[in-house]
C-alpha cells in the first residue's frame, strides 16, 4: 500500500492563479480531509468528507473548494490564491470504524502564493 | 467548536531523562485524543492514542493520562533518546457512530534531545 499521496510535493503561485492539489489513498478509507499547517498555529482543518459525494467545511474553508467523485481521490481546489494561503497542506484518511480511529497523513504539499 | 490548548512550545531535555507535554481541552463532548510526532518535511504520524474511557495507557517509553474531570490530558515520554527529537501534537476529537472524521489540534511542540 502506498497509503495518502499527494501533488505536488512543492507549488509557487501568483496571487489570483488557481491550482487544485491532489490527494489519493489505497486504502479504501470513507473518511479524507485536509489540513493546512502555518507556523505556531498547528493544523487546522480546511474541509473534510464522509464519502464519495459528502463534503463539508471545517474550521477554515473560504477560499477552498473540495470535491469527492470517488473513494481514493480527494482534491483541495484553490480558485483565486491569495498570499494568507501560503502554508503546508496535509491530506489525511481514516477507516470508518468505531474501533479504529488513526488518521494517516500524506507527506504534504508546500504551498508558496506571491 | 473544540479548542486545544499545548504547553511548552518548545522542550529541550537531556538524553535520557523523561519528556511531559500537556494539553486542554474545552469540549466535554470530546472521547478521543491522539498524540503525534512529525519529523521534518514529513506528515504527523500516530504514537499513542486514548479513548475517554480510560485513564492512562503506556507504550514502552510512551505513556499517555487523561484527566476528564480537568480536561487536560499529557503525554510522558521516559528514557529519551535523539530520534525522539520532533514536533509533537495532541489532539481531540468526537468519534460519532462510525468513527472518527475529523481532529483540532494543539498548537505542537518542538522536542530536543540533547546528548
Amino acid at each position: 500500500n502506498a497509503g495518502v499521496t499527494q501533488t505536488p510535493k512543492f507549488q509557487v503561485l501568483k496571487t489570483g492563479q488557481s491550482m487544485t492539489l491532489q490527494c489519493a489513498q489505497d486504502m479504501n478509507h470513507e473518511y479524507m480531509s485536509w489540513y493546512r499547517q502555518d507556523p505556531g498555529m498547528g493544523l487546522r482543518l480546511i474541509h473534510y468528507s464522509v464519502g464519495a459525494g459528502i463534503t463539508d467545511q471545517g474550521e477554515v474553508p473560504n477560499g477552498y473548494n473540495v470535491s469527492r467523485s470517488t473513494t481514493e481521490d480527494f482534491p483541495l481546489r484553490l480558485l483565486s490564491a491569495a498570499p494568507s494561503q501560503t502554508s503546508v497542506y496535509f491530506c489525511a484518511s481514516t477507516a470508518r470504524r468505531l474501533a479504529d480511529n488513526e488518521q494517516f497523513f500524506g507527506p504534504g504539499t508546500r504551498l508558496t502564493v506571491l | 467548536g473544540e479548542n486545544v490548548e499545548q504547553h511548552p512550545s518548545t522542550l529541550s531535555v537531556q538524553e535520557g531523562d523523561s519528556a511531559v507535554i500537556k494539553c486542554t481541552y474545552s469540549d466535554s463532548a470530546s472521547n478521543y485524543f491522539p498524540w503525534y510526532k512529525q519529523e521534518l518535511g514529513k506528515g504527523p504520524q500516530l504514537i499513542i492514542d486514548i479513548r475517554s474511557n480510560v485513564g492512562e495507557k503506556k507504550d514502552q517509553r510512551i505513556a499517555v493520562t487523561l484527566n476528564k474531570t480537568a480536561k487536560h490530558f499529557s503525554l510522558h515520554i521516559t528514557e529519551t533518546q535523539p530520534e525522539d527529537s520532533a514536533v509533537y501534537f495532541c489532539a481531540a476529537s468526537i468519534i460519532k457512530d462510525f468513527g472518527n472524521e475529523k481532529l483540532t489540534f494543539g498548537t505542537g511542540t518542538r522536542l530536543t534531545i540533547i546528548p
